[in-house]
């Protein structure tokens, strides 16, 4: 079945450092990988997405995740992290029998301090 | 407006009341789909809708009915909750349920808490 894994509950970075959020991931087939960022009181916003090519895919907001077929992950990355980019970051992956179907990690909360 | 906006964004209902969850897409897609988050738990799939057809039931309670009318709204019909159900209700769309590569375009959520 496909899964994705979110090892860190919370990731604590300065303001103008670069940062990562990891996530892993389980897929039989080509993996279709999500990243999405929730602010508080506010639903989900999709941020990029890796289907096929090029390895490193840009997105919303300055973000950039690297997709790595033999250590099966996807992190999320930014060069100069923002107090503005905290918040709960969900990483996805599409499963593979209903394509429907989004499998989200448990999140991983990103906080940039001053 | 734009995007999805779901309504109300808050709401407290007793275990003996109805109550219904709206949400409304401006963007075009023909999928809709509700989840469910829950503090500390993934999000959860819960129905989808695909030009006006359900295409998924993920094992929700029958206290959970959905109905949507047209791909621009999706309902949610609430009736005889329980407390664990209090959560987040997210609504999605997409260009097209089935169309792997489509990312999903989320509303606010309605915050529920049943008493």
């Amino acid at each position: 079945a496909q899964s994705v894994a979110q090892p860190e509950d919370q990731v604590k970075v300065a303001e103008g450092n670069p940062l990562t959020v990891k996530c892993t991931y389980s897929v039989s087939g080509n993996p279709y990988l999500f990243w999405y960022v929730q602010y508080p009181n506010r639903g989900l916003q999709f941020l990029l997405k890796y289907i096929t090519g090029d390895n490193l895919v840009k997105g919303s907001y300055g973000f950039e995740a690297e997709f790595n077929k033999s250590q099966t992950s996807f992190h999320l990355k930014k060069p100069s992290a923002l107090v503005s980019d905290s918040a709960l970051y969900f990483c996805a992956v599409r499963d593979k029998g209903n394509t429907d179907k989004l499998i989200f990690g448990t999140g991983t909360r990103l906080q940039v301090f001053p | 407006e734009t995007g999805v906006t779901q309504t109300p964004r808050h709401l407290v209902m007793g275990m003996t009341n109805k109550k219904s969850l709206k949400c409304e897409q401006h963007l075009g897609h023909n999928a809709m789909y509700w989840y469910k988050q829950s503090a500390k738990k993934p999000l959860e799939l819960m129905f989808v809708y695909n030009f006006k057809e359900q295409t998924e039931n993920n094992s929700v309670p029958s206290r959970f009915s959905p109905e949507c009318p047209n791909s621009s709204h999706l309902f949610l019909h609430l009736h005889t909750l329980q407390p664990e159900d209090s959560a987040l209700y997210l609504c999605a769309s997409s260009q097209r349920a089935g169309q792997g590569s489509a990312e999903q375009y989320f509303g606010p959520g309605t915050r529920l808490t049943v008493t």
